[in-house]
C-alpha cells in the first residue's frame, strides 16, 4: 500500500530560527514528490515540485531535498517569519496512468515572536 | 479572480439532506478532483475527472456523486448527508502531465475549500 509519512507532527520555532520537515514514503513506481503548503482554512498552495532525477529543488527561504533511494525527502525553512505558520503537506505520485498523489497528513509549523 | 473558486464556502445540513459542493475553474485545464480532509488527516481523494465524461472513483466515493457538466466545472453531491460527512472538502485542478527528464508531474492547483457540517 502507498503511503507517506511525515514528521514531526508539530513544530514550535521562534521567529528567525531554522527548520526541517521530514517525509518518508513508500509510493512505487515513484512519479514526483511535492511539498505544498497550507494555511488555516485555505487550501493547500505548491511550494516545490521534484521528479526522480532531482535531489534539491528551492523556492525562496525554502529548500526540498529527495533521496530516491531511501525514499525520503526534506523541507528545510530557514529565517523562518511568523507567516511560515502553517501546515506542510508532501505529496508523492505515482508513475501510472492516472498519477494518482498520495498525502501525508502534515506537520504543522507554529512560527512564535 | 481566484483561478479555482468553490461554493458555498460554509455549509450546514441536516442528516438526511442532499447537499451539492460547486467547483469551476478558469485555469483551462483538464483533469479536476475533489479531496475531502478531516482534521489532523491528510487529504482523501473522493472522485477525479480528466475530461468531460470522464468520471473515477477515488479512495473514498461511498455515499458521494459528481457532475462534469462543462470542462470548467465539477461538481460533487451528497444525497444524503450523514454527520461523518463533515469534513474540508477541496476541488483541485490539473493540466496534462508535464515531461522533466525521465519523469513526469502535474501540479495540482487547490480552490479555497468548503466547510461542510452535517448535524
Amino acid at each position: 500500500k502507498n503511503q507517506v509519512e511525515q514528521s514531526p507532527q508539530s513544530l514550535i520555532i521562534l521567529e528567525g530560527k531554522n527548520c526541517t520537515l521530514q517525509c518518508n514514503y513508500t509510493v512505487s513506481p515513484f512519479s514526483n514528490l511535492r511539498w505544498y503548503k497550507q494555511d488555516t482554512g485555505r487550501g493547500p498552495v505548491s511550494l516545490t515540485i521534484m521528479t526522480f532525477s532531482e535531489n534539491t529543488k528551492s523556492n525562496g527561504r525554502y529548500t526540498a531535498t529527495l533521496d530516491a533511494d531511501t525514499k525520503q525527502s526534506s523541507l528545510h525553512i530557514t529565517a523562518s517569519q511568523l507567516s511560515d505558520s502553517a501546515s506542510y503537506i508532501c505529496v508523492v505520485s505515482a508513475r501510472t496512468n492516472a498519477g494518482k498523489s498520495t498525502f501525508g497528513d502534515g506537520t504543522t509549523l507554529t512560527v512564535k515572536p | 479572480d481566484a483561478d479555482v473558486t468553490q461554493t458555498p464556502r460554509n455549509r450546514i445540513t441536516k442528516t438526511g439532506k442532499r447537499i451539492m459542493l460547486e467547483c469551476s475553474q478558469t485555469k483551462g485545464h483538464d483533469r479536476m478532483y475533489w479531496y475531502r480532509q478531516d482534521p489532523g488527516l491528510g487529504l482523501q481523494l473522493i472522485y477525479y475527472s480528466f475530461d468531460v465524461k470522464d468520471i473515477n472513483k477515488g479512495e473514498i466515493s461511498d455515499g458521494y456523486s459528481v457532475s462534469r457538466q462543462a470542462q470548467a466545472k465539477f461538481s460533487l453531491s451528497l444525497e444524503s448527508a450523514i454527520p461523518n460527512q463533515t469534513a474540508l472538502y477541496f476541488c483541485a485542478t490539473s493540466g496534462p502531465p508535464k515531461d522533466r527528464g525521465t519523469s513526469s508531474y502535474n501540479e495540482q492547483f487547490f480552490g479555497p475549500g468548503t466547510r461542510l457540517t452535517v448535524l
